[in-house]
């Protein structure tokens, strides 16, 4: 089992442009989890889906952030436009449903400048 | 708003001895129950779940659960120095609702 896989692990980017972050969940897990992690706010849910559906996106803090997850298997986090608040770690997570926790890929750290 | 607390610490303890890690949880509805573990620049790993009252134990760890205090512990006996690290309690409502996480505490583990 690879685990759940995202890419990249690290994002230089400047204030004003597009970042997309991927991920890939672990086969048969039907639940995926997106989360920023700050010294500051700690782990905040941004949004999850449920078989591939979004269920609640209330954690995306702006219009900026969209996710899609278009197959079992891909999901996709894009800031548009980036800005240095953004700066922070981003998590993708995965759990099979009526498990017990989730299992953490191993995050994108984002840096804008 | 559901809160899950911690203490931020960081919880100094010597090597050998044992680590006591607390948790306070707002949503009475709250059933199941997390810890973390996260190095430094690394992602959170699980170590245990809880979901009745008392306590459950695996290895060096004891989960507690008093849902009618709704405070949940990890104590982890023998600390050693591998043991620090950032402890994240996470608490989730019912079925496959998301898990809620406190900030965490850090414990040094005193060789």
């Amino acid at each position: 089992d690879a685990g759940v896989i995202q890419s990249p692990r690290h994002e230089v980017t400047e204030m004003g442009q597009e970042v997309t972050l991927r991920c890939k969940p672990i086969s048969g897990h039907n639940s995926l989890f997106w989360y920023r992690q700050t010294m500051m706010r700690g782990l905040e849910l941004l949004i999850y889906f449920n078989n591939n559906v979004p269920i609640d996106d209330s954690g995306m803090p702006e219009d900026r952030f969209s996710a899609k997850m278009p197959n079992a298997s891909f999901s996709t986090l894009k800031i548009q436009p980036s800005e240095p608040r953004d700066s922070a770690v981003y998590f993708c997570a995965s759990s099979l449903a009526a498990q017990g926790g989730y299992t953490f890929g191993s995050g994108t750290r984002l840096t804008v400048v | 708003q559901k809160e899950v607390e911690q203490n931020s610490g960081p919880l100094s303890v010597p090597e050998g001895a044992i680590a006591s890690l607390n948790c306070t949880y707002s949503d009475r509805g709250s059933q199941s129950f997390f810890w973390y573990r996260q190095y430094s620049g690394k992602s959170p790993e699980l170590i245990m779940f809880i979901y009745s009252n008392g306590d459950k134990e695996d290895g060096r760890f004891t989960a507690q659960l008093n849902k009618a205090s709704q405070y949940v512990s990890l104590l982890i006996r023998d600390s050693q120095p591998s043991d620090s690290a950032t402890y994240l309690c996470a608490v989730r409502n019912s079925g496959n609702t998301p898990l809620v996480f406190g900030k965490g505490t850090r414990l040094s583990v005193i060789a």
